[in-house]
């Protein structure tokens, strides 16, 4: 199965600070990469889809990039609505397998 | 607008048997992929099966595999997950998702909540 190694686990930033968040892919998986967020008492709500796809109607503050099996997800001015738990989902194969989360907070 | 419902959860003992539903609306059911994923209380996500649009082929996650069973009634607009031999570490908030293409899931629903404990 594909490992997917997220960080940080948790991350203070202050508004209007750029935030970036990283998974490791154990394998190569070329740009099936996904971000979602979840916000408190939410369900996951998509981001960014094919590593650096915006998914519709997502705030162009966000953005992903890839570096060889390295995965970034970019928050060009944080707001206070950005707060939540983000996560990684390797879409090359299944099992389909998430990282394990970064919480990010307003410092 | 695209809606998923899910229901069938609720307080169970270890061992027993349970059946979700996701009904979806808002969009051609029988053309989409679908998921089951779930959160265990303060953790993080975990995806455990997946159905093609036309029940052609299902894949699960290994905790769930051989207890689990994924299915879907095209007819009914109607996603299922038939949990059986639960155990305590099952016990957590059943997702169903649709998937919007290679297998990246586009929406979600409210959550199912599973409780398995005697």
């Amino acid at each position: 199965d594909i490992q997917m190694t997220q960080s940080p686990a948790s991350l203070s930033a202050s508004l209007e600070e750029i935030v970036t968040i990283t998974c490791q892919a154990s394998q190569d998986i070329g740009n099936w990469l996904a971000w979602y967020q979840q916000k408190p008492g939410k369900s996951p709500q998509l981001l960014i889809y094919g590593a650096t796809s915006l998914a519709d109607g997502v705030p162009s503050r966000f953005s992903g990039s890839r570096s060889g099996t390295q995965y970034s997800l970019k928050i060009s001015r944080l707001q206070v609505e950005d707060i939540g738990i983000y996560y990684c989902l390797q879409a090359y194969s299944a099992p389909l397998t998430f990282g394990s989360g970064t919480k990010l907070e307003i410092k | 607008e695209v809606q998923l419902v899910e229901s069938g959860g609720g307080l169970v003992q270890p061992g027993s048997s349970l059946k979700l539903s996701c009904v979806a609306s808002g969009f051609t059911f029988s053309s989409y992929n679908m998921h089951w994923i779930r959160q265990a209380p303060k953790k993080g996500l975990e995806w455990i099966a997946l159905i093609y649009y036309d029940s052609s082929n299902k894949y699960y996650a290994d905790s769930v595999k051989g207890r689990f069973t994924i299915s879907r009634d095209n007819s009914k607009n109607t996603l299922y997950l038939e949990m059986n031999s639960l155990r305590s570490e099952d016990t957590a908030m059943y997702y169903c998702a649709k998937e919007t293409h290679y297998y990246v899931m586009d929406a979600w629903g409210q959550g199912a909540s599973v409780t398995v404990s005697s």
